[in-house]
């Protein structure tokens, strides 16, 4: 079975700053990938970044980063610049190679401070 | 490019009723998948869809059950309502199945059951 795990329910940055969300999975699967979601207050939610688990270098996305350590099973995304359209739910979530069902953590609620 | 679209976008149920939510993929895209999202248990996995075939389905009771459409637009239905059932219901589409095929997930269905 596949888990993941949020630490963080809440936290809050200050408009500008550097923010890193973190995330834990657990999973007898040696191929994967990774995801980070956003959910704004409307509710959509939106790709922000993903990894495959057999690649090395980190993924990044503009103002979003992602600090991959598969060994210790964490997948932490990392927030630079902080706005405020930043703010939203954002989920960690795994798949299979094989699959196509997401495994998310609980959430971790981000709130940019003006 | 239009969005996947839910319809309704709010919903109230009474108890023991059963209701029908719809999905609108991307055009284009063949896979549809729906999760349930709660306070208490986060997103879950309910099943998935691809060219009219159910490929997975997750550990929900048989009032839940769902379909797609030769269009590609899916529904899914829910028996007998209990209470707990009230929740956001979204679904996403991808061109294909496979975590190498961005998800796009809808802005959601909200039930509430009374």
């Amino acid at each position: 079975a596949q888990t993941v795990t949020q630490s963080q329910p809440e936290m809050s940055v200050q408009e500008a700053e550097t923010v890193t969300l973190s995330c834990t999975y657990d999973t007898s699967e040696n191929n994967y990938y990774l995801f980070w979601y956003k959910q704004p207050p409307s509710r959509q939610m939106i790709l922000v970044i993903r990894q495959e688990a057999y690649k090395q270098q980190n993924a990044t996305e503009n103002r979003f980063s992602v600090n991959f350590q598969k060994a210790a099973k964490s997948f932490s995304l990392k927030i630079s610049d902080s706005q405020l359209g930043d703010t939203a739910m954002y989920f960690c979530a795994f798949m299979k190679e094989t699959g196509n069902q997401f495994y998310f953590g609980t959430g971790t609620s981000l709130t940019v401070i003006p | 490019k239009a969005g996947v679209t839910q319809t309704p976008r709010y919903l109230i149920k009474t108890r023991g009723q059963q209701v029908t939510l719809s999905c609108s993929p991307i055009s284009g895209h063949r896979s549809v998948s729906w999760y349930q999202q709660t306070p208490g248990q986060g997103l879950q996995f309910l099943f998935e869809y691809f060219s009219e075939t159910q490929r997975n389905k997750g550990n929900f009771p048989g009032r839940f059950s769902g379909r797609q459409f030769s269009n590609s637009r899916s529904e899914m239905n829910v028996s007998t309502l209990e209470l707990g059932d009230s929740a956001l219901y979204l679904c996403a589409s991808s061109l294909g199945t496979g975590p190498s095929y961005e998800q796009y997930f809808g802005p959601g269905t909200r039930l509430t059951v009374t």
